[in-house]
């Protein structure tokens, strides 16, 4: 089935640098990519669409000059928390739209980056 | 816009038992699908089961079923002969169609006792 890779797993930052976190769609052209952020012990949360050739789109109250959101290709979309501090400390997911076996329209997540600045 | 509710925080159930996590939502779209993922110690998601809002019938996954009620909104799961594997977060979630993300509720964790 379909596969999003991606990295890093983990990543431990000093405040005021800025971290990049990639997700790869491997046998499939994702067009749209979809990313979350989860809190401990909370739900996923979207924090904004983005889509191959042209601005992501951000949800209300998510600062994009903080989270940059690149998708450069058809199999590759990143996001860059710029300037991190200890409150960006969260767990981030990327899913994109896909099939299942049986034809049906899902989205599938990638293994999830948990990120901690100190 | 859409909306997921799970009122249930915590569930528990003893192996080789049955439970049912409880979900409604609310949406104002006709044409919509909705899910149960699964969110492991690893949090890698899972998706357990989906259901479109347009068939009738419940999906059955192997021990996992769903009671969807459309006109009550409601969208439970039933895990039948519960296993120690299945303990995990388990997130309901609802999607339009098309290109569109998932809008999660808050979760249920399921403990399993053996």
């Amino acid at each position: 089935g379909a596969v999003v890779s991606q990295h890093p797993s983990r990543v431990i930052c000093k405040s005021g640098t800025s971290v990049k976190i990639e997700c790869r769609s491997l046998d499939f052209q994702a067009t749209t990519m979809f990313w979350y952020r989860q809190f401990p012990k909370q739900s996923l949360m979207l924090m904004a669409t983005s889509n191959e050739g042209s601005k992501a789109t951000y949800e209300q109250g998510v600062e994009k000059d903080k989270f940059l959101i690149n998708h450069a290709s058809l199999t590759l979309s990143t996001l860059t928390v710029t300037s991190a501090h200890p409150e960006d400390s969260s767990f981030y997911i990327c899913s994109a739209p896909t099939r299942d076996r049986a034809g049906a329209n899902v989205l599938t997540f990638g293994a999830g980056s948990r990120l901690t600045v100190l | 816009a859409q909306t997921v509710t799970q009122s249930q925080p915590e569930m528990s159930v003893q192996e080789a038992e049955t439970v049912t996590l409880s979900c409604t939502y609310d949406t104002s779209e006709s044409d919509y699908y909705l899910f149960w993922y699964k969110q492991p110690p690893s949090r890698q998601m899972i998706l357990v089961i989906r259901q479109e809002a347009y068939k009738q019938q419940n999906a059955t996954e192997n021990r996992f079923s769903v009671n969807f009620q459309k006109a009550a909104k409601s969208f439970s799961l039933k895990i039948s002969d519960s296993q120690l594997g299945d303990a995990a977060m388990y997130f309901c979630a609802a999607r339009n169609s098309g290109n569109t993300p998932l809008v999660f509720g808050k979760g249920t964790r399921l403990s399993v006792i053996a």
